[in-house]
């Protein structure tokens, strides 16, 4: 069974700090993707990341991959106010297009 | 391009009633899912469809049903509601191909059952 689990699940930050959330997963991939979701509204897709060592950044966001480790990381670099929301991680199972998605990481960034 | 559109936006219904939740996509896209979103649970899959004429059961299947008759459209329905069904529910949709860019989310239904 796939499990996808992340942390933290809660992440209260100052503005300009840079800080790393993590997600790890229990079987293999070679896929995994990154969503952003604001308070009351949809998942907006951030990254996708489609094999072993691939990164990936936009603004001060840095996604990557490690398959051999079953682990993605996204950092986050000097903080600002409009990062705040949930974070998700996505994998898909093995040989399908369903995601098991992680608990999210609600991150919330203080002025 | 109105991507993938989803109604009703919000439906408070009593135990036991029946309803209808509509997703639609406009991008050609092959398959279709249905999730529920509850608090500390991330999303979890309820159906979802490969195909038009075909569905298949997720993780939480039971006490929903699923149609899709139509490419574009994919239909989660609840014939007897229970408060354990209150929820956010998503409809995602995405392309089957070598070609992927993750899901397309709609904006969610929220249901309260009272």
């Amino acid at each position: 069974e796939l499990k996808v689990e992340q942390n933290p699940l809660f992440l209260s930050m100052q503005e300009g700090k840079n800080y790393t959330i993590y997600c790890n997963y229990s079987t293999t991939s070679d896929r995994l993707y990154w969503y952003r979701q604001d308070p009351g509204k949809s998942l907006e897709s951030l990254f996708v990341l489609l094999s072993n060592g691939a990164v990936k950044q936009e603004g001060r966001l840095m996604a990557s991959l490690d398959t051999k480790a079953r682990l993605s990381t996204l950092h986050i670099t000097a903080a600002v106010h409009d990062l705040s929301a949930t974070y998700f991680c996505a994998v898909p199972l093995s040989g399908t297009y369903k995601y098991i998605f992680g608990t999210g990481t609600r991150l919330k960034v203080l002025a | 391009n109105a991507g993938v559109t989803q109604t009703p936006k919000f439906r408070v219904l009593k135990t036991g009633q029946s309803m209808t939740l509509l997703c639609a996509q406009d991008m050609n896209h092959e398959y279709m899912y249905w999730y529920r979103q509850d608090p500390g649970m991330g999303l979890r899959l309820i159906h979802y469809s490969v195909g038009e004429g075909t569905t298949a059961k997720g993780e939480v299947p039971d006490g929903y049903n699923v149609s899709r008759l139509k490419k574009q459209n994919f239909l989660l329905g609840l014939e007897s509601a229970a408060p354990s069904q209150t929820s956010v529910y998503f409809c995602a949709s995405s392309y089957r191909s070598d070609g992927d860019y993750g899901y397309t989310f709609g904006s969610g239904t929220r249901l309260t059952v009272v």
